[in-house]
């Protein structure tokens, strides 16, 4: 099961954009990259998920380099309620694989005023 | 739409007593159903998940327990509560797909005081 390292904190203001990187070396060709938010006292959020290139949603942006050995999200022009845990998941569905998404520690982004 | 329930939110328990949490998921079927486990300040440690009734899969050996009793209800009990089983319970589900990674998504969490 691939692991991933990313930031352990990171700050920004409002209206920044905000781009978290996160590596997973030993992605294997199966796994999907996914992104949680978390708040305090609360279950993490689904934001984006990706195999390769560019994925757009309402919220973010996710991008992936050809080799996959990377990904970063990007959420644009933060706002002070974007400040929460960010977690990078690798992980497919099936087989052995099945529920075994591994949560780090995530990256913590605390947005100023 | 599909919604995830759990309770209680808040618990607070003497070392030693028994513990069951409930979880319910409402708006699909045969949902994977998964419990976490979030110590303060740390990531998630899965600690069970399930892909049908009476099918429970363990991550960890623990003083923990799980049963799917139906297709949509998920439990974590314990018989006797250790100080070290204090932390943030999440419970979360995913459909199950046949390709592609199906995003988890949770419940609010009960948080388990252990006095």
């Amino acid at each position: 099961l691939a692991k991933t390292t990313q930031p352990i904190s990171m700050d920004s203001y409002e209206g920044q954009e905000v781009n978290i990187t996160c590596s997973h070396n030993n992605i294997a060709t199966n796994d999907y990259i996914t992104w949680y938010q978390q708040f305090p006292s609360q279950g993490p959020r689904f934001i984006i998920q990706g195999y390769k290139t560019k994925v757009t949603n309402e919220v973010a942006s996710l991008f992936i380099p050809a080799d996959r050995k990377s990904s970063t999200l990007s959420l644009p022009r933060v706002s002070l309620s974007d400040t929460a845990v960010y977690y990078c998941l690798v992980g497919g569905q099936g087989g052995s694989t099945l529920g075994r998404l591994y949560f780090g520690r995530g990256t913590q982004l605390t947005v100023w005023p | 739409s599909q919604t995830i329930h759990q309770w209680p939110a808040t618990l607070v328990q003497p070392v030693g007593s028994p513990l069951s949490l409930e979880c319910t998921v409402e708006g699909t079927s045969n949902p994977n159903l998964y419990w976490y486990r979030q110590a303060a300040g740390r990531g998630l440690q899965l600690l069970f998940y399930s892909v049908g009734i009476g099918q429970i899969s363990s991550e960890v050996p623990q003083n923990l327990s799980a049963s799917r009793p139906q297709d949509r209800q998920f439990i974590l009990s314990s018989k006797k509560l250790l100080l070290s089983d204090s932390g943030f319970y999440l419970c979360a589900w995913s459909v199950l797909a046949g390709v592609g990674n199906q995003p988890q998504h949770f419940g609010d969490g009960t948080r388990l005081s252990i006095l």
